[in-house]
């Protein structure tokens, strides 16, 4: 069943603390990305990768980091430096690059609150 | 960059209603355009795209789009809504990157 994955649904973080979101595709897609999604603001990208080892920031990275060491795998950490980090997370992917009017495909997302 | 504007951020009908809701982007160039439902407690879901060609394109579940070049516009339509379409939408525009709006909320009451 082919598809994208996040984990956890529901995620709580203390203040100072770092936590990180899982994201993992099979769909053999190339690109992933990570928007956060806040009511009455759509979705806004943090980051984005095309390839294995190679991210990109998006609108609104600062306070996030991420790696891609694999290509079925895009893990998002919030860091202690993002001050409003309660969100609706969401992982997508495609088979390009974030242009040229690839299809973005999204996993269930991630519900992150601060205790 | 682009953006996209949609103008509505609750929309509420009764079943079999028809249904409108804008879509406006700024950008100058060539453009792909699409329309995303996220149904409570579901995945963010392609509803309809358009790349090119006929500017007026259907989706699934009965909603049709049409591209409107010279208003820079790309409306979701459907004729008769149902309590099931209860969910919010949203419209994205690809271009260099893909931008989404701030999507609109559709309650429909049975």
């Amino acid at each position: 069943d082919g598809g994208i994955t996040q984990s956890p649904k529901y995620l709580f973080r203390k203040e100072g603390q770092n936590v990180t979101l899982s994201c993992e595709q099979n769909l053999n897609h190339d690109a992933m990305y990570w928007y956060r999604q806040d009511p009455g603001q759509g979705l806004r990208l943090i980051y984005y990768s095309q390839i294995v080892n190679d991210f990109q920031k998006g609108d609104i990275a600062e306070g996030y980091s991420v790696s891609r060491e694999k290509k079925e795998s895009f893990p998002l950490t919030v860091t202690s430096a993002q001050k409003n980090p309660t969100a609706f997370y969401l992982c997508a992917s495609s088979k390009g690059g974030p242009g040229g009017g690839n299809i973005q495909y999204f996993g269930a997302g991630t519900r992150l609150s601060v205790l | 960059a682009q953006s996209v504007s949609q103008h509505n951020h609750h929309v509420i009908l009764s079943e079999a209603a028809s249904l409108e809701l804008g879509c406006n982007y700024s950008y100058g160039g060539t453009v792909n355009l699409f329309w995303y439902v996220q149904y409570p407690g579901q995945h963010l879901q392609l509803l309809l795209k358009y790349f090119s060609g006929d500017p007026l394109v259907k989706g699934i579940k009965g909603f049709e789009a049409e591209f409107i070049k010279s208003k820079f516009s790309f409306n979701l339509r459907k004729p008769s809504v149902q309590w099931s379409d209860t969910a919010e939408y949203f419209c994205a525009v690809n271009a260099n990157d893909m931008r989404f709006g701030a999507g609109t909320r559709l309650t429909v009451k049975p």
